[in-house]
């Protein structure tokens, strides 16, 4: 079936423009992860979504950054005011339960300029 | 807080030698330890997983060990293949989220 997806995949931004990313998880997953993966780096985790619960948003890494998941499926990653430390290649993955495989999207590079 | 650490950060080996990586973890509440492969601009991908019931797993190739009593996983690939060249990522799970360690790039010569 079809895997989990991203859009946009490449995104330029000007330092202070606001950008949303989007994330389509597995059908049928109820978990949902945002992971930030700097270049060279492993992912470290920003938040979680059970349905459209978000249950862990400690890795977020300012108020700048905020996420949604209103139904339970796609979700959104969405960071204001975006500075250049923030250029980065931020992933989604899905699981079926908490506790199951968690398997990742290709991932929206963004770069701030 | 959690830590995960994985060492080597590179890795060459000739086609058909084997490879190891290993990784520690801070956290002795962590049960679940899954090994990515992740090539140039593309995605992680699972290649094996294990859970803290269990010491060693195999699939093909690649096997997985865990100590859970010194905080160590390994990942081995045998026979290596050209196509292995990647960078690998452990990870442990915390609560409900993964902590990845920094990669190992491998390197494999024809």
């Amino acid at each position: 079936g079809a895997g989990v997806s991203q859009s946009p995949r490449y995104k330029v931004a000007k330092r202070g423009q606001d950008v949303a990313l989007r994330c389509d998880p597995i059908s049928g997953h109820v978990s949902l992860f945002w992971y930030q993966q700097a270049l060279g780096q492993g992912p470290e985790f920003l938040t979680y979504f059970q349905n459209e619960a978000q249950l862990d948003k400690s890795g977020l890494p300012s108020d700048r950054f905020f996420a949604e998941r209103p139904e339970g499926s796609v979700s959104t990653l969405k960071i204001q005011r975006t500075q250049q430390e923030d250029s980065a290649v931020y992933l989604c993955a899905s699981s079926l339960q908490r506790q199951e495989t968690q398997y990742f999207g290709p991932g929206t590079r963004l770069l701030v300029l | 807080g959690e830590n995960v650490e994985q060492h080597p950060s590179t890795l060459s080996v000739q086609e058909g030698d084997s490879a190891v990586i290993k990784c520690t973890y801070s956290d002795s509440a962590s049960n679940y330890f899954p090994w990515y492969k992740q090539e140039l601009g593309k995605r992680p991908q699972l290649i094996i997983d294990i859970r803290s019931n269990v010491g060693e797993k195999k699939d093909q190739r690649i096997a997985v060990t865990l100590n859970k009593t010194a905080k160590h996983f390994s990942l081995h690939i045998t026979e290596t293949q050209p196509e292995d060249s990647a960078v690998y990522f452990c990870a442990a799970k915390y609560t409900d989220k993964l902590i990845f360690g920094t990669g190992t790039r491998l390197q494999v010569f024809p």
